[in-house]
């Protein structure tokens, strides 16, 4: 059975700190794509990577950067010097190939303070 | 550049009350699904679409029905509202022929309590 187990409820920073958020996954499946997601205030839904089981580079996207490591069923997300705009809730996410349906965990709450 | 839109934002109904949101795209995307965010508990899937004239049950299906009659609108009923409905509502859509597992896109929620 699929399942995304998100444990960290929630963190709070000070800005200029760097926080990582753990995502772990279980999965039957070779292949499946992992997602996160990003849940300002206002409540919408913000994409922000998606990845493959076959591709376990990491990956930088400014201050944002993922670390995908199969061999223990983690996609953990890492925000460099952390700003008060980043305070959300992120959301990791699960489809296996060929159903596009999401599995997602029940988020993290992170506040950034000043 | 709509993308998904959500109708209505808010609702508020009583006990035994019907109504139906209503979700329209305008990416030409062949899925469509329906969740619902309750505190820690994430998003769940209620049910969701792979093509016009066609839908799906997925995870917490009971209470609600869908039906999906133009390729992009993906409409959600509910027959007789309970108070465990009230939850905030997302519509999201996702893959267009050819490519698979796409992110998918969400509306911005609507808001519904059941009093």
């Amino acid at each position: 059975a699929q399942k995304v187990t998100q444990a960290q409820t929630e963190i709070s920073v000070v800005e200029k700190e760097d926080v990582t958020l753990d995502c772990v996954y279980e999965t039957r499946d070779t292949t499946y794509y992992l997602f996160w997601y990003k849940q300002p205030p206002s409540g919408e839904l913000v994409f922000l990577i998606r990845r493959n089981s076959f591709d376990e580079q990491n990956e930088i996207s400014g201050r944002y950067s993922w670390n995908f490591q199969k061999s223990t069923s983690s996609f953990n997300f890492t925000i460099t010097a952390s700003q008060v705009v980043d305070s959300a809730v992120y959301f990791c996410a699960l489809s296996e190939g060929g159903t596009d349906k999401l599995i997602f965990g029940t988020g993290t709450r992170l506040q950034v303070f000043p | 550049n709509a993308g998904v839109t959500q109708t209505p934002k808010f609702r508020v109904l009583k006990t035994g009350q019907s109504m139906t949101l209503l979700c329209a795209q305008d990416m030409n995307h062949e899925y469509m699904y329906w969740y619902r965010q309750d505190p820690g508990m994430g998003l769940r899937l209620i049910h969701y679409s792979v093509g016009e004239g066609t839908t799906a049950k997925g995870e917490v299906p009971d209470g609600y029905n869908v039906s999906r009659l133009k390729k992009q609108n993906f409409l959600l009923g509910l027959e007789s509202a309970a108070p465990s409905q009230t939850s905030v509502y997302f519509c999201a859509s996702s893959r267009s022929l050819g490519v698979t597992n796409q992110p998918q896109h969400f509306g911005d929620g609507t808001r519904l309590s059941i009093l």
